[in-house]
């Protein structure tokens, strides 16, 4: 596509309920993450796909978030019992690739609210 | 100590000075610098990178990098109200073979007529 998609833009859900948060990379862009930023604060890095090597979790905050990438294309992102302090801006970004000057391109955001 | 430090500002400039961002980084590998701008409710955008010393311009943007000073800036001219936003500062990190941005809590800049 022409941007980074993600879906869905806004998400409101009960306390202790599961969601899914999906993003479609730019076409061609093997590199893709995920950020999330709370209220006034800056991106928070949770996890990172290359190609097909194995991910970078080493950002997830608790064993309640999981990811993954299917066809080196579309990610979701998993949040298990979700509790209050998960809400936040949930923000994916791709890249062509992992050489230094390349940068991100930001997709529009799930607005995360656990209540 | 955070791995990218930013003042959070406001940065309050009048329109038509230069605003000035500054940014400060732990890690004296990084190799790759990178300026985003972030209008309230909406996600961030690359309006500059960095990645040898001294000063890289575009527009009325100039990205400046000091490696030995792990210190990157970024100079805004001619101030617009249109600029007033959150200003990102993101330096590529590698750790245990992978690599990825790793962002500052941002700047805030308001520009007023």
């Amino acid at each position: 596509g022409a941007g980074v998609s993600q879906s869905p833009s806004n998400k409101v859900t009960e306390k202790g309920k599961d969601v899914e948060l999906r993003c479609d990379p730019i076409s061609g862009h093997t590199a893709l993450y995920w950020y999330r930023q709370s209220l006034g604060q800056g991106l928070e890095f949770l996890i990172y796909f290359q190609g097909n090597s194995a991910p970078d979790k080493s950002g997830l905050p608790s064993d309640r978030f999981s990811a993954e990438r299917t066809g080196g294309s579309v990610s979701t992102l998993t949040i298990q019992r979700t509790q209050q302090e998960d809400s936040a801006v949930y923000l994916c970004a791709s890249s062509i690739g992992t050489a230094p000057n390349y940068g991100y391109t930001f997709g529009s955001g799930t607005r995360l609210t656990v209540v | 100590q955070k791995e990218v430090e930013q003042n959070s500002g406001p940065l309050s400039v009048p329109e038509g000075a230069i605003a000035s961002l500054n940014c400060t980084y732990s890690d004296r590998g990084s190799q790759s610098f990178f300026w985003y701008r972030q209008y309230s409710g909406k996600s961030p955008e690359l309006i500059m990178s960095i990645y040898s010393n001294g000063d890289k311009e575009d527009g009325r943007f100039t990205a400046q990098l000091n490696k030995a000073s792990q210190y990157v800036s970024l100079l805004i001219r001619d101030s617009q109200p249109s600029d007033s936003a959150t200003y990102l500062c993101a330096v590529r990190a590698f750790s245990g073979g992978y690599n990825k941005l790793i962002f500052g809590a941002g700047t805030r800049l308001a520009v007023h007529p």
